[in-house]
């Protein structure tokens, strides 16, 4: 079965430190997108790719990058993890870009930055 | 600005009993879509429901439903014969057409729990 798989699950580092999280995908989908979920908050997205070559800014982008050098593959980098940035991270992937499309989730990276 | 409000943080239900979980939003885009998402206290999110803005019928599947009313900005799911395991958190989330980017925004959660 295609799925999307989170790496690691669980992540602690320092303050200052550069951290990736992986995305890989088997769904063979273009779009793909990283949240982040804070209590009170929902879900939040950092950044966004519908296809190789192609990323975008989310709502709380600050601090975080990513690149998109193949269809399966997404990593999300903390170029100086802060203490702000604890929280859950949530990949998801989507079919199509259309408004009418669901996102498939990973099951999410519990970082922590102390 | 917030496009995505869901005002009950947490809700009661009685086994067997229905449910409605409230959810408000706010778009200039004519083509959008609803949609809810549940996570279980194990943490994954798992797509429950979609709405189409042009769909003219509210979407049912299997114990849910979405009581979609366009005027008011509303996409109420509704939880028929509750089950233990419908304790969870549930969100309600708008992806945009392209006005929007085609992103998807969700609301901040209502916590369901589900008395025996």
């Amino acid at each position: 079965d295609a799925e999307i798989t989170q790496s690691p699950r669980h992540k602690i580092t320092e303050t200052g430190r550069q951290v990736t999280l992986a995305c890989h995908q088997t769904w063979n989908h273009n779009n793909m997108f990283w949240y982040r979920q804070d209590l009170g908050h929902g879900l939040r997205l950092i950044h966004y790719s519908y296809g190789v070559q192609d990323t975008n800014k989310g709502e709380v982008s600050d601090g975080y990058s990513v690149s998109r050098s193949n269809t399966e593959d997404l990593p999300l980098t903390l170029e100086s993890a802060a203490s702000s940035q604890t929280s859950v991270y949530f990949c998801a992937s989507s079919k199509a870009a259309g408004p009418n499309s669901p996102l498939h989730f990973g099951n999410g990276t519990r970082l922590t930055v102390t | 600005a917030q496009k995505i409000t869901q005002t009950q943080p947490g809700m009661f239900v009685q086994e067997k009993e229905a449910v409605t979980l409230d959810c408000t939003y706010d778009t200039s885009d004519p083509s959008y879509g609803l949609f809810w998402y549940k996570q279980p206290s194990s943490g994954e999110m798992i797509f429950l429901i979609y709405q189409g803005s042009y769909d003219q019928q509210n979407a049912t599947e299997g114990r849910y439903s979405l009581n979609f009313q366009k005027a008011r900005k509303s996409a109420n799911l509704v939880i028929s014969a509750s089950q233990l395991g419908d304790s969870a958190m549930y969100f309600c989330a708008m992806r945009e057409g392209l006005t929007g980017g085609f992103k998807t925004i969700f609301g901040a959660g209502t916590r369901l729990f589900v008395k025996a």
